[in-house]
């Protein structure tokens, strides 16, 4: 059965360095979205992605966070100078024809 | 704007008893439901759905009716075992009030001791 792939699992960084975290849809799916999930809090939406463009982003989703589909496979959640408060699980989905969304196993993303 | 309650965990049964977690929604326009299932140190998965009232999704014994009349959307299971221990977490689309963006709930977690 066809899956989201995310790398890394887990990633440890300084505050202030740039972190990429990188997704691998299902072939044929068209529509990404990246959550977040900051340890014991719910599952929170940050931005979805449809032909190659933004569709939607959260209040959460600032200048600091940037998405794009470099090579027409992968889907790339950057964050261009981390803070403390970016510790969270982060989650790739992916969606095709249906409503579905399809989530990856996360990234593990700790701040220090 | 959208929201999903959830009611608070952690639930603990013993085996083989019954489950329900109630979830109960608010959202504009006509909403799909969604439960989803994280078991420990994995990603989300997609337990259930229903995508208009009065439709029951169903999986792996699990089952959740929408009731539109009431907004919920409670998930149940006759006969829970060990291995359902996960935490469950209901969620909604509402395309006509917010895009493609899933909506969660605040998660419930399952614990099911022997």
């Amino acid at each position: 059965e066809p899956e989201v792939t995310q790398t890394p699992s887990h990633q440890v960084t300084q505050m202030g360095q740039e972190v990429i975290l990188r997704c691998v849809p299902i072939s044929n799916h068209l529509y990404f979205y990246w959550y977040r999930q900051i340890l014991g809090q719910k599952v929170e939406f940050l931005v979805s992605f449809y032909n190659n463009e933004i569709s939607e982003k959260s209040e959460i989703f600032d200048d600091q966070f940037s998405v794009e589909r470099p090579d027409g496979s992968n889907f790339t959640l950057k964050i261009r100078s981390t803070k403390l408060e970016d510790s969270a699980m982060y989650f790739c989905a992916t969606q095709g024809q249906d409503i579905t969304q399809y989530f990856g196993p996360g990234t593990r993303l700790l701040v220090l | 704007g959208n929201s999903v309650t959830q009611m608070e965990g952690p639930v603990t049964l013993s085996e083989e008893a019954f489950l329900t977690i109630n979830c109960t929604y608010t959202a504009t326009g006509y909403p799909s439901l969604f439960w989803y299932v994280q078991y420990p140190g994995e990603g989300l998965q997609l337990l259930l759905k229903a995508t208009k009232a009065d439709d029951k999704g169903s999986n792996k014994g699990f089952e959740a009716t929408y009731r539109k009349e009431t907004t919920s959307f409670h998930l149940e299971k006759g006969s829970v075992q060990v291995s359902d221990s996960a935490v469950y977490f209901c969620a909604l689309i509402s395309i006509t009030g917010g895009g493609n963006k899933l909506t969660f709930g605040t998660g419930t977690q399952l614990k099911v001791e022997l």
